[in-house]
């Protein structure tokens, strides 16, 4: 079965400043990758997600994710924070069919942005 | 057009009793998940339907859980003889074909047992 884990629950920027949320993933196959954003009393949005080819994704909002495998990471990042940025994150694992891992999309605990002005 | 809608989406129950929660995907999604999210936590796993097969249950916590999806479309998740350690947000999310694509949320009930 495939893992995720979030460090850091809370993450607090300045409005401008580098956003950096971080992800890492355990799989036995290769993983497929998603960021999800969830705003108060919402569902999840999903802001990109990574599954072959180019390892620096690009999403919505300005934010982008790398897939590093040789660290098992997929950290989130946007160069410039804005107030409605504040929100939780959720970094998801699944696999593709046939490959012998769990279908079961595996989510982490979650971070929450905290953006200052 | 229309997303994932989910009712009611507040529900408070008292311990004991049964509850209903509906959830409607988008149209034509193959797939259709349900998770539960407790209070600072990510969604958890619950059940899994491709069209009216429910193709896993693994993460129904007991038998008071039940799900079905009967003609492939409406999903309705019921619990029954409802214990405060069901107090969560349920999430239903649809996608196209399957867990790799894109997952579409409802905006979740939030289940509160007194």
């Amino acid at each position: 079965a495939q893992s995720v884990t979030q460090l850091g629950s809370h993450v607090s920027v300045s409005e401008g400043a580098l956003v950096l949320l971080r992800c890492n993933y355990s799989s036995s196959v290769p993983p497929y990758l998603f960021w999800y954003v969830q705003y108060p009393n919402q569902g999840l949005q999903l802001l990109l997600k990574y599954t072959t080819g180019a390892t620096l994704v690009k999403g919505i909002n300005g934010f982008e994710a790398e897939f590093k495998k040789s660290e098992t990471s997929f950290h989130l990042t946007k160069p410039s924070a804005h107030m409605s940025d504040a929100a939780e994150y959720f970094c998801a694992v699944t696999v593709p069919l046939g490959t012998g891992g769990s279908y079961i999309p595996t989510f982490g605990r979650g971070t929450s942005l905290i953006v200052h002005p | 057009g229309a997303g994932v809608s989910q009712s009611p989406r507040y529900k408070v129950a008292k311990r004991g009793q049964d509850v209903a929660l509906r959830c409607d995907p988008i149209s034509g999604h193959v797939s259709l998940f349900w998770y539960q999210q407790a209070l600072g936590q990510g969604p958890e796993f619950l059940t899994y339907f491709q069209n009216e097969a429910q193709l896993d249950k693994s993460g129904l916590p007991s038998d008071r859980f039940f799900a079905e999806r009967p003609e492939g479309s409406v999903s309705t998740l019921k619990i029954q003889r409802t214990q405060q350690e069901d107090s969560a947000v349920y999430l239903c999310a649809s996608s196209l074909r399957d867990q790799t694509y894109e997952q579409y949320f409802g905006p979740g009930t939030r289940l509160t047992v007194t």
